[in-house]
């Protein structure tokens, strides 16, 4: 599969609890997005990058949440001190700058997070 | 800002043609796309259009005019497995940081196909 991949799939966590989710983009993708989506939500944009340079981050993050993309290739995503408002669908997305595929965005098939 | 306006949800006879709209405004316009989403999975890309006019992609086609802010998605032929939300979702050029292209998704219309 070469795809967008993300783990783990889901989690279950207790408030106040640290979690980490983990994306590998599509190879060759220099483009990677992530996204949270609740029930009957489009996605909402979380935070960007280009390579390993985050370009782009959400004010609607709070200092709890934070991206890394050290290699420019995978990335991950931490919740420090999980909330219930937190548990909601995190999508990891990657895209490749060139004009042929019009920067396509390509999901991964989500993370899902509940916090109890 | 941005701001992304498609209905909530609609409802199509199997077999019909149902057309989902997409009202849009916002600056620096590069593009929009349509996904189509199923309950509990990710996003499927569906079609990109950046200049204005109709691009036909089998059942699916998807038009645009930049002018008017609107866009919309034609389905045809409709099956019971394009029960499922769609998404319309705005690409715009942010200059302030590289040239990044920020995509931002609409609340998606939730498509019920009833035989």
């Amino acid at each position: 599969d070469t795809g967008v991949s993300q783990d783990p799939r889901h989690k279950i966590t207790k408030r106040g609890q640290n979690v980490t989710f983990r994306c590998d983009p599509i190879s060759e993708h220099n483009r990677l997005y992530w996204y949270r989506q609740t029930l009957g939500q489009g996605p909402e944009f979380l935070t960007y990058f280009q390579n390993e340079a985050q370009l782009e981050k959400s004010r609607l993050l709070s200092d709890r949440f934070s991206a890394e993309r050290p290699k420019g290739s995978f990335s991950t995503l931490e919740i420090q001190r999980t909330e219930q408002g937190d548990s909601a669908m995190y999508l990891c997305a990657s895209s490749l700058s060139d004009r042929v595929s019009g920067n396509t965005i390509y999901f991964g098939e989500g993370s899902w997070l509940t916090v109890v | 800002g941005q701001n992304i306006d498609q209905p909530t949800e609609m409802t199509a006879t199997e077999g019909a043609i149902v057309q989902i709209n997409c009202t849009y405004q916002t600056s620096g316009f590069n593009g929009l796309f349509w996904y189509q989403q199923h309950a509990g999975e990710a996003p499927t890309f569906l079609s990109y259009n950046v200049l204005d006019g109709l691009e036909e992609k089998g059942r699916f086609s998807s038009f645009l005019s930049r002018s008017k802010g609107y866009s919309y998605l034609l389905l045809k032929e409709l099956q019971m497995k394009d029960s499922a939300s769609y998404l319309c979702a705005v690409r715009s050029l942010n200059m302030n940081s590289g040239g990044y292209q920020k995509v931002t998704f609409g609340t998606g219309t939730k498509l019920q196909v009833i035989p």
